[in-house]
């Protein structure tokens, strides 16, 4: 069973447009939220994090909307870039720090 | 900044054989955790160290073991080698008594032939 569901898993944008990944998760001990990008072959990379006390962080190009009581978050890439092109996965866990469950993924493909 | 050093990048290793994985932690971080990501997948918890004692354990076969050591340190130990044991297998640390982000390492691929 999926505890952090990911949608849509591939995702294809115009240079310039709006990206938007979105996640939905079950358990309600979750109390951190992070989105990694990931590059093939390499780690995944912490973009931005949030916590159920904020309903929207920006940073940079990347803003994450939390909406707690549907147990919903998603990631909005703002201007995107070929190099934004990457799979993006978002997570949950009980707190930073402590294990992360992984959404399925969302392939990302930044047209020119 | 330093980040998480994995060794080897990569390992081809053959059914039946051992494995050992190492992962240096970021400085000043006391939490190890690892994960293995199929071919298409999200990574999967396999098990996490905190102050050398394991903190918590996720879906690694029995086939597996690991630990941390005085230095902080951990390495993955992987026996009788599966073809399904071919992955990445990441390392990420935090600085857990702090509760900061987990940053990850290169990861090592490993191919079981």
């Amino acid at each position: 069973q999926q505890q952090v569901k990911q949608s849509p898993q591939s995702l294809i944008v115009q240079k310039g447009g709006i990206s938007i990944i979105n996640c939905a998760y079950e358990n309600t001990a979750f109390d951190y939220f992070p989105w990694y990008q990931q590059f093939p072959g390499k780690g995944p990379a912490l973009l931005i994090a949030i916590r159920p006390d904020v309903s929207e962080k920006k940073e940079g190009r990347f803003t994450i909307s939390f909406n707690k009581s549907a147990k919903q978050f998603s990631l909005h890439i703002m201007d995107s870039q070929p190099g934004d092109s990457a799979t993006y996965f978002c997570a949950a866990s009980r707190a930073a720090g402590n294990k992360l469950t992984f959404g399925g993924g969302t392939r990302v493909l930044v047209k020119p | 900044a330093a980040g998480v050093i994995q060794s080897p990048r990569h390992l081809i290793k053959e059914k039946r054989e051992t494995a050992t994985l190492k992962c240096y932690p970021i400085p000043r971080h006391d939490t190890v955790y690892w994960y293995q990501q199929g071919p298409g997948q999200d990574p999967q918890f396999l098990i996490s160290f905190y102050e050398k004692m394991q903190s918590d354990k996720g879906s690694i076969p029995d086939r597996f073991s690991a630990q941390q050591f005085s230095d902080y340190h951990s390495e993955l130990n992987m026996s009788s080698l599966e073809l399904g044991d071919s992955a990445l297998y990441f390392c990420a640390s935090s600085n857990g008594g702090r509760g900061t982000e987990a940053f990850f390492g290169q990861g090592t691929r490993l191919t079981v032939v």
